[in-house]
């Protein structure tokens, strides 16, 4: 059973137009991350909650946020997509008492 | 901050030889180094992971290997097979972060 579950699988928005990626768990996994992934790229960190707390990264663009309303949601906001936003959107959680972090299989949007 | 350089970016080996893939890192406070194999449009999976507090851990054709003072790790894929075929990707947790910076990823090929 799908422990890290994200929805849409797949998210075509037009440039401009917001959109909002979801992904739930199962596992109760206080920590929860939010990363791009472009093409033949890593992974990279938009930001992490521990429980309600908001860890944002310096670098991630002000067109992106996050909502967490509850231990098993977790939603990343696009206000305004760009051309460059086009990527892969993976939701992961942290194991408790571990440093791993188990992955969702992504949202991959396009913006037309 | 932490960076991972990893090498290779592509390898293409022959079915059932082995496959060697390279990381170094610049934290010497990093002390999780997981890896992460990701198939074609699907969320990276955890494969194999070491503490700095390990040399060398083994599971079945998988092994990783750290040297702490040179600051690199490698993964050991032996007796591969065309199911090995995907995107590794390396990276490193420093201490205390409870973050993942990645490395570049390595596209791994097994031939028939």
């Amino acid at each position: 059973d799908a422990m890290v579950i994200q929805n849409p699988r797949y998210q075509v928005t037009q440039f401009g137009k917001p959109v909002t990626l979801s992904c739930s768990q199962t596992l109760n996994h206080n920590v929860m991350y939010w990363y791009q992934q472009k093409s033949s790229q890593a992974p990279k960190l938009l930001f992490h909650y521990y429980d309600k707390d908001f860890n944002n990264e310096a670098d991630t663009p002000d067109n992106f946020q996050s909502r967490r309303p509850n231990t098993s949601f977790c939603f990343l906001d696009i206000r305004s997509p760009g051309l460059g936003d086009a990527a892969m959107y993976l939701c992961a959680t942290l194991v408790p008492g571990s440093y791993e972090q188990y992955f969702g299989p992504g949202t991959r949007l396009t913006v037309t | 901050g932490e960076n991972v350089e990893q090498h290779p970016s592509t390898l293409s080996v022959q079915e059932g030889d082995s496959a060697v893939i390279k990381c170094t890192y610049s934290d010497s406070a990093s002390n999780y180094f997981p890896w992460y194999k990701q198939e074609l449009g699907k969320g990276p999976q955890l494969i194999i992971d070491i503490r700095s507090n390990v040399g060398e851990k083994k599971d079945q054709r998988i092994a990783v290997t750290l040297n702490k003072t040179a600051k690199h790790f490698s993964l050991h894929i032996t007796e591969t097979q065309p199911e090995d075929s995907a995107v590794y990707f390396c990276a490193a947790s420093p201490q205390g972060a409870q973050k993942l910076v990645f490395g570049q990823g390595t596209r791994l090929t097994i031939n028939p």
